[in-house]
């Protein structure tokens, strides 16, 4: 049963400090979509990636937040410095481009102090 | 990209009764997916309609498309506890997630 996963899945620390989140999409997929969501905001889409090329990151703060995939395996979300505000839970989804479905992962939650 | 609009916000109903929920959107579209959320989880994908479908159905699940009107409903039907959870529309490029549809369904 092919499924998208998260590292970690929980994470504390602190503000200032730099938080790497990573996923692993389903193997095959060709697009990766990070999502975060609150209360507040709901889920707000950070990125999308398309073929490991950033497509859209429109959504993401682009001074503190950095979204990357080094190979097709391995999808990382960077936060540095992270702030209070940063706190959230991050999912990671994949799918494939003809199909459009995504197939979320279960997301890391993260507190910053 | 712009979001999906769910409607209502919130919905209590007993078990065994229908939940209907609706979306709205603003751009065109090729398709149209639902999406459940069940607490402390990611999305699952329900169910998908394509922009020449009007109605599409899976199990308990209908969704229905109007795109002249740029909306669509999901209905639930003989809803269950296991129904509680939050659903979105959307999920792809043009239309994202909106702030979803959180169902009640007391036993």
């Amino acid at each position: 049963d092919a499924r998208v996963t998260q590292t970690p899945r929980h994470k504390v620390t602190e503000m200032g400090q730099e938080v790497t989140m990573r996923c692993q999409p389903i193997l095959g997929h060709n697009t990766v979509f990070w999502y975060r969501q609150t209360m507040m905001q709901g889920l707000e889409l950070l990125a999308y990636f398309r073929n490991r090329a950033p497509l859209d990151d429109s959504g993401m703060p682009k001074d503190r937040f950095s979204a990357e995939m080094p190979d097709a395996t391995l999808a990382t979300l960077k936060i540095q410095p992270s702030e209070p505000r940063d706190s959230a839970v991050y999912f990671c989804a994949s799918g494939l481009v003809n199909l459009e479905t995504q197939y979320f992962g279960p997301g890391t939650r993260l507190l910053v102090l | 990209s712009q979001q999906g609009e769910e409607d209502p916000q919130a919905l209590s109903i007993q078990e065994g009764e229908n939940a209907t929920m609706n979306c709205s959107y603003k751009t065109s579209i090729n398709n149209l997916q639902w999406y459940r959320q069940n607490s402390g989880r990611g999305l699952v994908h329900l169910i998908l309609i394509r922009s020449n479908e009007r109605e599409k159905h899976s199990g308990r699940l209908r969704v229905t498309l109007d795109t002249s009107k740029k909306s669509s409903s999901l209905l639930i039907t003989a809803s269950r506890a296991a129904d509680t959870a939050s659903y979105f529309c959307g999920g792809y490029q043009k239309v994202t997630f909106g702030t979803g549809t959180k169902l009640q369904v007391i036993p």
